[in-house]
């Protein structure tokens, strides 16, 4: 069984401060993690992903995110942000087994971004 | 750039229509699959397909159909449309060993259905 939890549906920051955007998972494997960002009237991007690699992972635009492990979190940063931020965050889960492959997604995080 | 387009953005059906969603892609990719977007609950797998005529169940298909008869079109239907699929659709594409998350995963802008 595999669970994300995003931990704040809303996070509101002003323009130019560091975001922290908070996911917590549970899976009984090894999993694959990764960030999705959606804009208004756009469809989902990929932000970043961690498959085992490193686990500090770096994306698009600025914003990372560190695996750790004994505290099952992947959390997404960014030192300053700005206002095109201004977006929904999805933290989502992926196992992979053979051919078959699960995913499951976090309920989302809405960014405000304040001048 | 692929692209992958869901051919209205927004739609008001009546209860009991048989409401369709049509998702195209240009990229030639094998794969197409149908979400559905709720506040509080992320997205959710309703259908997908691996090849022309070919489909799978995800994990909500009930209520839903889906239909593939050419590679660059994958049809999301509704057979009698009710309240409870009031929601955002989305549609995404990729090549068939592109798995979920790779970069060649690519999602449409989205449906908002209303279903009144």
């Amino acid at each position: 069984a595999q669970s994300v939890t995003q931990l704040d549906s809303h996070v509101s920051v002003s323009e130019g401060t560091p975001v922290l955007l908070r996911c917590n998972y549970s899976s009984s494997y090894s999993p694959s993690l990764f960030w999705y960002v959606q804009h208004p009237n756009k469809g989902l991007q990929l932000l970043l992903k961690y498959t085992s690699a490193a686990t500090l992972v770096k994306g698009i635009n600025g914003f990372e995110a560190e695996f750790k492990k004994s505290e099952t979190s992947f959390h997404l940063t960014k030192p300053s942000a700005h206002m095109s931020d201004a977006a929904e965050y999805f933290c989502v889960v992926r196992r992979l087994s053979g051919g078959y492959q699960k995913v499951t997604f976090g309920t989302g995080t809405k960014l405000q971004v304040i001048p | 750039d692929v692209k992958v387009t869901q051919s209205s953005r927004y739609l008001v059906k009546r209860t009991g229509e048989k409401v369709f969603l049509e998702c195209v892609q240009d990229m030639d990719h094998e794969n197409m699959f149908w979400y559905r977007q709720d506040p509080g609950l992320g997205l959710r797998l309703i259908y997908f397909s691996y090849d022309v005529k070919m489909k799978e169940k995800g994990d909500i298909p009930e209520g839903y159909s889906v239909s593939r008869e050419k590679k660059e079109r994958f049809s999301l239907i509704l057979e009698s449309a009710s309240t409870n699929q009031t929601s955002m659709y989305l549609c995404a594409s990729s090549l068939r060993d592109r798995v979920f998350g790779s970069y060649g995963y690519t999602f449409g802008s989205g449906t908002r259905l209303t279903v009144v």
